[in-house]
């Protein structure tokens, strides 16, 4: 299985609303990151999980709160978004945080603040 | 700070022809890695092959290889044989060798049509 999931596929939420998004892998990878992705960007990294431990945060806002609660999960918890923030988000699993270690990505929730 | 730049926005190539995408990168390391993700439309991100600086001998996967210059700094993939699946965009990306957590550093893309 070298998949990684995500859900919704798809969200749509208010400046107010409190929504989270979620990401499995079950490839045994103890990475897990997040990135949000513009159209027609390559994709910017806001967070990396190692161990279930926040190893990098890439000085996001505050609005943005990731969290890890298993090897196997990692979730990304959205409050008072700005529609500027309106972006695919992709996670994205790796065995570990070596250099040469490839990268899966999920297929995105994309995201859309009213 | 590393730098990874691709020239062509957007390409295109008729099916089963050959195309090439170029890539250069900026860095003062020698110790690094080099990759080519796809992205199709609405489809996730794979790899399509790597290659590691230290190794002369250029990468290939299939239809898929890679011109690897370390002097220049240029790593372009070229697609052979191309088949209407290879629609998507092509990111080119860089990471450090050296520590854990060094990050991927993108190009902006090339877009590719394949022509029927």
């Amino acid at each position: 299985d070298t998949e990684v999931t995500q859900t919704p596929k798809h969200l749509v939420m208010g400046m107010t609303n409190k929504k989270s998004l979620k990401c499995e892998q079950h490839m045994g990878h103890r990475a897990m990151y997040w990135y949000k992705q513009k159209a027609k960007k390559p994709p910017e990294l806001m967070f990396v999980y190692s161990y279930e431990k926040l190893s990098i945060n890439e000085s996001v806002p505050s609005r943005f709160s990731p969290e890890c609660p298993n090897s196997s999960l990692l979730n990304l918890h959205l409050h008072a978004l700005q529609p500027e923030d309106s972006a695919l988000y992709l996670c994205a699993s790796s065995l570990s945080l070596g250099s040469a270690y490839e990268q899966y990505f999920g297929p995105g929730t994309r995201l859309t603040v009213t | 700070a590393q730098t990874v730049t691709q020239s062509q926005p957007e390409m295109s190539v008729q099916e089963a022809e050959t195309v090439t995408l170029s890539c250069t990168y900026d860095t003062s390391e020698s110790d690094y890695y080099l990759f080519w993700y796809k992205q199709p439309p609405s489809r996730q991100m794979i790899l399509v092959i790597r290659q590691e600086a230290y190794k002369q001998q250029n990468a290939t996967e299939n239809r898929f290889s890679v011109n690897f210059q370390k002097a220049a700094k240029s790593f372009s993939l070229k697609i052979s044989d191309s088949q209407l699946g290879d629609a998507a965009m092509y990111f080119c990306a860089y990471r450090r060798g050296i520590n854990y957590g060094q990050n991927f550093v993108f190009g902006p893309g090339t877009r590719l049509s394949v022509l029927p």
